[in-house]
Order: C-alpha cells, then structure tokens, then sequence
C-alpha cells in the first residue's frame, strides 16, 4: 500500500517570501515522487519529479522540491513567491506494482498576496 | 495541457442516463487514466489501460467502463450505477511501458454535473 500526506490545506505566503508546501508519503521500496499544480477548472500540470539521484530536483517555474529518505517527505519550495503561484498543488507517489499508479495527496490551496 | 483533449467541457446529465467522456491524445502514448476528483479528496483512479484493448480497475472504478479500442482514444462511460457522478474528470496518458518513471500528462478536465 502506498500513501501520500499534504499536512496544509490551504498555505498563506506574502509576494516575494519563499514558501514551502509540505509533503510526506508512504511507500514500499524506493519512492517515485511528483509534484503538480493546478489552476482553477484546469488540468494538471507537471512541476518535477525525483526518481533517484540528487535529493534537490530543480522544475519548472523556478520551483524546487527535497527529497528526504529519513523523513519521508518532498517538500515543494521557491525560493520568492509571485501572486501568479497561487493554485492547487499535488504532491503523487508512484506505485511500486504494474501500471505506474499514482496516488496522490488530497492537494494544499497556495495564495500568495500583495 | 499538452496534446491531451477532453470533451465536452461541461456535462450535464440526468439522473437515471449514462454518459460518455472522451478523451483522445496524439502524443503517441502507451498509456492513459481516468481520475474523478472531489473537493478535498485530491484525485482517484478510475480505470487504466497500458495498451490497446487492456485495461484494468483502479480505486473507484464502480459504476463506470472503458473502452481502449485505439492507442490515442480512451472513452469513460459514466453510467446509471454511479450513485455520485457530480464532479471534475481528468483523462491521463503517460508515455512509456510499465515500469518507466516517466510523468502523467493531464487534459484539461470534463465537470459533470447530475441533474
């Protein structure tokens, strides 16, 4: 069984601050991580992923995410938030069966203000 | 949203019908899934196909079918036996055989709203 934990529903971060969107996740083996982010009745779209490697994964828009064996977590994070961040954000993990599931995390509501 | 197309939009259907989502994609992918998502419940899984005319059932997969005819085609029914059916859903497609770590691709979503 597999497992995804977003602690936040909703973070509150002032433009130009660095913000950090929580994630710890449950897995067994290694763990194949995903962030996403969605805007309002839109799709997903894909931000980064960590297979393996390097703990810090740089994605798009200038987000970053840490991967971290002994916490269980990948936070997602910027280093200065622009209001045009704020969305919906996922944070998935791969299913370690056929099929390449994913399960997701039930998503944190990022606003950053003026 | 990348090469992946929902229709409609917007679905309204009576209570006691079935409905058909589309959802077609021509980024030549392996594989593609339906995911239903609820307010503050994130996303869950449908139905997922890894090749033509395979598929398999994921989480909530009651009260819906698929077909997987063609590789770039992957319709969702939506049929009486939903109890809920109101809500937002996406269709995924995912390049790559089982076991690659590559991501999903999202359309851009269909709301389905039971009159």
């Amino acid at each position: 069984a597999q497992s995804v934990a977003q602690p936040e529903d909703q973070v509150n971060v002032a433009e130009g601050n660095p913000l950090t969107v929580k994630c710890t996740y449950s897995v067994s083996g290694n763990p194949y991580l995903f962030w996403y982010v969605q805007y309002p009745n839109r799709g997903l779209q894909f931000l980064l992923k960590y297979i393996t490697g390097d703990n810090l994964v740089k994605g798009s828009y200038g987000f970053e995410a840490e991967f971290n064996k002994s916490q269980t977590s990948f936070h997602l994070k910027k280093p200065s938030a622009l209001v045009s961040d704020s969305a919906l954000y996922f944070c998935a993990v791969r299913s370690t069966g056929g099929g390449n599931k994913l399960t997701f995390g039930t998503g944190t509501q990022l606003k950053v203000e003026l | 949203d990348g090469g992946i197309t929902q229709s409609p939009k917007y679905l309204f259907r009576k209570e006691g019908q079935n409905v058909t989502l589309s959802c077609e994609q021509n980024l030549n992918h392996d594989a593609m899934y339906w995911y239903r998502q609820d307010p503050g419940q994130g996303l869950r899984l449908i139905y997922y196909s890894q090749i033509v005319n395979d598929f398999q059932k994921g989480d909530i997969a009651e009260g819906y079918s698929v077909s997987r005819e063609k590789k770039e085609s992957f319709p969702l029914t939506v049929t009486s036996a939903q109890k809920n059916p109101t809500a937002f859903y996406l269709c995924a497609s995912r390049a790559g055989a089982s076991g690659y770590n590559n991501e999903q691709f999202f359309g851009p979503g269909t709301r389905l709203t039971v009159l």
